[in-house]
């Protein structure tokens, strides 16, 4: 069995500061980690994903998150974030790559202020 | 590539009545469909599996007679609620997965049954 727990349900962050969403894992089989963007009555939209190689991946709008095996860690980063940032981020996990169902972290609501 | 058309967007529907929600995969054959449902503020709970040509697999809990899936073709699949009540009411969201694209998901369909 697989799961992932998110433990920051909200995130403020102010604008141009730099933001680290926190994810953690478990699995008992290879895993296969993403973290997914949500905006308000929309569907959900791939940042990013770890399927093998570079335990540090690059995503769309800047993210960034790095794979580390032994803290079972997936956390998400952005440097310097904008208001348009300002959304619900979901990580998941799955033991395969389109073949298995993801599971869900319960979400991280994150804030800009301007 | 990798789009996935969830129709319809919003749908109000009467206690009682059937609707029926489409997920195509435009440019890409899915070997499997995913069917989740959301509540305000929650994460995505996973109610089906589907592959093409079979039958679907509900997740525990989930009433497979109230929510009816069929997989008709390597693009299509749909859910159709039946005999809707409010309780019913939530943001459904599909995802089309592929060896090749992953996790690709519809944009949600809101539904409020009255």
């Amino acid at each position: 069995a697989q799961s992932v727990t998110q433990l920051d349900s909200q995130v403020p962050v102010f604008e141009e500061a730099p933001v680290e969403l926190r994810c953690n894992y478990s699995s008992s089989v290879s895993v296969y980690l993403f973290w997914y963007v949500q905006y308000p009555n929309q569907g959900l939209q791939l940042l990013l994903k770890y399927l093998s190689g570079s335990t540090l991946v690059k995503g769309i709008n800047g993210f960034e998150a790095e794979f580390n095996k032994s803290q079972t860690s997936f956390h998400l980063r952005k440097p310097s974030v904008h208001i348009s940032d300002t959304a619900e981020y979901f990580c998941a996990v799955s033991g395969g790559f389109g073949n298995e169902k993801l599971t869900f972290g319960t979400g991280t609501r994150l804030t800009i202020i301007p | 590539g990798a789009v996935v058309s969830q129709h319809p967007s919003r749908v109000i529907c009467k206690s009682g009545t059937s609707v029926k929600i489409e997920c195509r995969s435009l440019d890409f054959q899915a070997t499997t469909m995913f069917w989740y449902r959301q509540f305000p503020k929650q994460s995505l709970m996973l109610m089906a599996t589907s592959n093409e040509g079979s039958k679907a697999t509900y997740e525990q809990g989930v009433e497979k007679d109230k929510f009816l899936i069929n997989h008709a073709s390597l693009t299509l699949s749909t859910l159709t609620v039946t005999s809707a009540h409010p309780e019913d009411s939530s943001f459904y969201i599909c995802s089309a997965a592929s060896g090749t694209y992953g996790y690709t998901f519809g944009s949600g369909t809101r539904l409020t049954v009255v």
